[in-house]
């Protein structure tokens, strides 16, 4: 059965300092993309980064990287500078490409950056 | 540009109302979906529609009906709802449903905030 874990369910970082959010995923399936969304207390889900399972390199995509370590089956992810508009709740997300490509959201973690 | 629009913001209805939730999106994708978001949970999957024909029900009550009437639109349908499905309604869009990144990731619209009273 597919799962993600996310154990944090809260982080605090200070503003301009880097932070790291964790994620580790289970599957069969060898093929399968990683997600990280972002949620405002707005609602709406922003998608930050993706990772393919065949992808040799880690994501990156400005301040957010994906550290994505296969064998260890996590999927962290990494923001740089933090700003207080990264204030927010972030979902790792798995889509594996068989079982109807369904697509599964880890608990979340909600991040505080302080002034 | 990623896109995805859901009207209403909020609404609000009883037991007994029929109401509609639209989603649309007009970035050519093939695939669309619908979640339902409980307050401090991640979405849960609720419908996939893939070239406007339902691909996955993830046995969802029939009180919730979906229809896909073109390849840019998405409703939901509500009719005699609990108080219990009180969410934030979230609607997506893919390229598709398989492929590589592009055809995997999911653009999400900011919801509808439902309250059924």
């Amino acid at each position: 059965a597919q799962k993600i874990t996310q154990t944090q369910p809260g982080m605090f970082v200070q503003e301009k300092e880097a932070v790291t959010l964790d994620c580790t995923y289970d599957t069969s399936d060898p093929s399968y993309g990683l997600f990280w969304y972002k949620q405002p207390s707005s609602g709406e889900m922003i998608f930050l980064i993706y990772q393919g399972s065949y992808d040799q390199q880690n994501a990156t995509e400005g301040r957010y990287s994906l550290n994505f370590q296969k064998a260890r089956k996590s999927a962290n992810l990494v923001i740089s500078a933090s700003q207080l508009g990264d204030s927010a709740m972030y979902f790792c997300a798995m889509r594996v490409n068989t079982g109807g490509f369904k697509t599964i959201f880890g608990a979340g973690t909600r991040l505080f950056v302080k002034a | 540009d990623t896109e995805v629009t859901q009207t209403p913001k909020h609404l609000v209805m009883g037991m007994t109302n029929k109401k509609s939730l639209k989603c649309e999106q007009h970035m050519g994708h093939r695939a669309m979906y619908w979640y339902k978001q409980k307050a401090k949970k991640p979405p849960e999957l609720m419908f996939v529609y893939s070239y406007e024909k339902l691909s996955i029900n993830e046995s969802v009550p029939s009180r919730f009906s979906p229809e896909c009437p073109n390849s840019s639109l998405l409703n939901l349908h509500l009719h005699a709802l609990q108080p219990e499905d009180s969410a934030l309604y979230l609607c997506a869009s893919s390229e598709g449903l398989a492929g590589g990144p592009l055809g995997n990731t999911q653009y999400f619209g900011p919801g509808t905030r439902l309250t059924v009273l």
